[in-house]
């Protein structure tokens, strides 16, 4: 089973500021790597897949990168609508794991 | 615009089985390309993968639910549906069903369901 790790489990950072998400596969999971956005009392949106490929209509702001084992979900510019728990997610060998969560909350 | 919607019991006891049904409109579940899953959240917890489904019955599954977790496929409704036997109170959670492309990520969700195991 392939675990992963995100960090840090908790960011505060003010609206305009630069978002910085981590997740750290236990094993290569080549580029299957989605990263999904949840709101309280919502179900997660999807803003990622493949590693680095922006859903539909997902903002230019967020931004993906990684591979292997090493990922990255960027935040460029925070918007107040940003403020929530973002979840990483893989795919291998036809199973599913996910990442247990960072939070970004306002500073 | 494609939209899924899960159904069934918000309550059920210790041991027995619970039983989810998602409802897709929008959209033929038939359609090539896509498999369809089930993905539950404890409260206040993270997401776990509990299984995915094909149109034609082909199913994963977690291998931490695996003995107790059933997928099947209705095409005739447009729906699918997940069994999940012997609950205990470990199994309350918020239970969404997703598209899942390719069978790599999950870009279509239902709006979750919670299901409370308790007597």
């Amino acid at each position: 089973e392939i675990v992963l790790t995100q960090s840090p489990a908790t960011l505060s950072l003010s609206p305009g500021e630069r978002a910085t998400l981590s997740c750290r596969a236990s094993q290569s999971v080549s580029s299957y790597l989605a990263w999904y956005q949840q709101k309280p009392g919502q179900a997660p949106r999807l803003l990622i897949y493949d590693a680095s490929n922006r859903a539909t209509g997902i903002p230019a702001r967020f931004s993906g990168s990684g591979s292997g084992t090493d990922f990255t979900l960027t935040i460029s510019s925070l918007e107040p609508e940003d403020f929530a728990v973002y979840y990483c997610q893989q795919r291998s060998n036809w199973l599913f794991s996910f990442g247990g969560g960072t939070k970004v909350e306002i500073k | 615009q494609l939209q899924l919607q899960e159904s069934g019991p918000g309550l059920v006891k210790p041991s027995e089985t619970l039983s989810l049904t998602c409802t897709v409109s929008g959209g033929s579940i038939s359609s090539s390309s896509y498999y369809w899953g089930w993905i539950r959240q404890p409260p206040g917890k993270g997401l776990e993968w509990i299984g995915s489904i094909y149109y034609s019955g082909s199913t994963y599954y977690n291998p931490s639910l695996k003995s107790r977790v059933t997928i099947s496929v209705d095409t005739s409704k447009n729906q699918f549906s997940l069994k999940l036997s012997s609950v205990t109170a470990a199994d309350t959670a918020v239970y969404y069903c997703a598209r899942v492309p390719q069978l790599r990520h999950f870009d279509y969700w239902g709006q979750g369901t919670l299901v409370t195991v308790s007597s």
